[in-house]
């Protein structure tokens, strides 16, 4: 089955404890993409990938990093996390970086930081 | 805001009734897209709609889509307790794809 596979997809953790979030798909798709989502903020845009060893800031990316050294994987890392990071963030991949192709969506990870 | 307005923001009809969900925007677009999330879930692609086109299909999908006016629209026809969820657009413009606020569907059976 083609998806996007998120893990862990519930995360509680104190701040300043470096976590990782992973994120992989099956698709062979070059695109990839982390957001998070807030109330009221809806989806931003943290990191993006356009292919192996290409990544780029998105609209949020401060306090995250990212990195692409095998296509079906784009985990995300925050090195010292804060309670302002405490969001559900998602992962989606698309077959390239043209815009005629949709987005698939991970499950989701909901991170709490306290 | 670079998001886009979409309304309404909440939205609640019985089952069999059609939904309609509008999204504006301000600025030229690409495409604009169409996804549905289930309550904390991914979201799920559900149709995209090219600039240079006015209508499309998908099953009970209909997207239009008045690039004069800057606006598009689903509608969700014979609603389903199933299709209760939050809809989102997402306009794909300077290399960018910035999705809407959303509108929340509550279909009662």
């Amino acid at each position: 089955e083609a998806q996007v596979t998120q893990n862990p997809r519930y995360l509680i953790t104190v701040t300043g404890k470096k976590l990782t979030v992973t994120c992989s798909q099956n698709m062979n798709h070059e695109y990839m993409s982390w957001y998070r989502q807030d109330p009221g903020l809806g989806l931003r845009q943290i990191y993006y990938s356009m292919n192996v060893e290409v990544t780029d800031k998105g609209d949020v990316p401060e306090g995250y990093k990212v990195s692409r050294k095998e296509k079906r994987n784009f985990p995300l890392i925050l090195e010292s996390p804060s309670p302002n990071q405490t969001s559900l963030y998602f992962c989606a991949s698309r077959k390239n970086r043209d815009y005629e192709y949709g987005y698939t969506f991970g499950s989701g990870t909901r991170l709490t930081v306290v | 805001s670079q998001q886009g307005e979409e309304d309404p923001q909440a939205l609640s009809i019985q089952e069999g009734e059609n939904a309609t969900m509008n999204c504006s925007y301000k600025t030229s677009i690409n495409n604009l897209q169409w996804y549905r999330q289930n309550s904390g879930r991914g979201l799920v692609h559900l149709i995209l709609i090219r600039s240079n086109e006015r209508e499309k299909h998908s099953g009970r999908l209909r997207v239009t889509l008045d690039t004069s006016k800057k606006s598009s629209s689903l509608l969700i026809t014979a609603s389903r307790a199933a299709d209760t969820a939050s809809y989102f657009c997402a306009r794909a413009q300077g290399g960018k794809l910035i999705f809407g606020q959303g509108t929340e569907l509550s279909v009662k059976p």
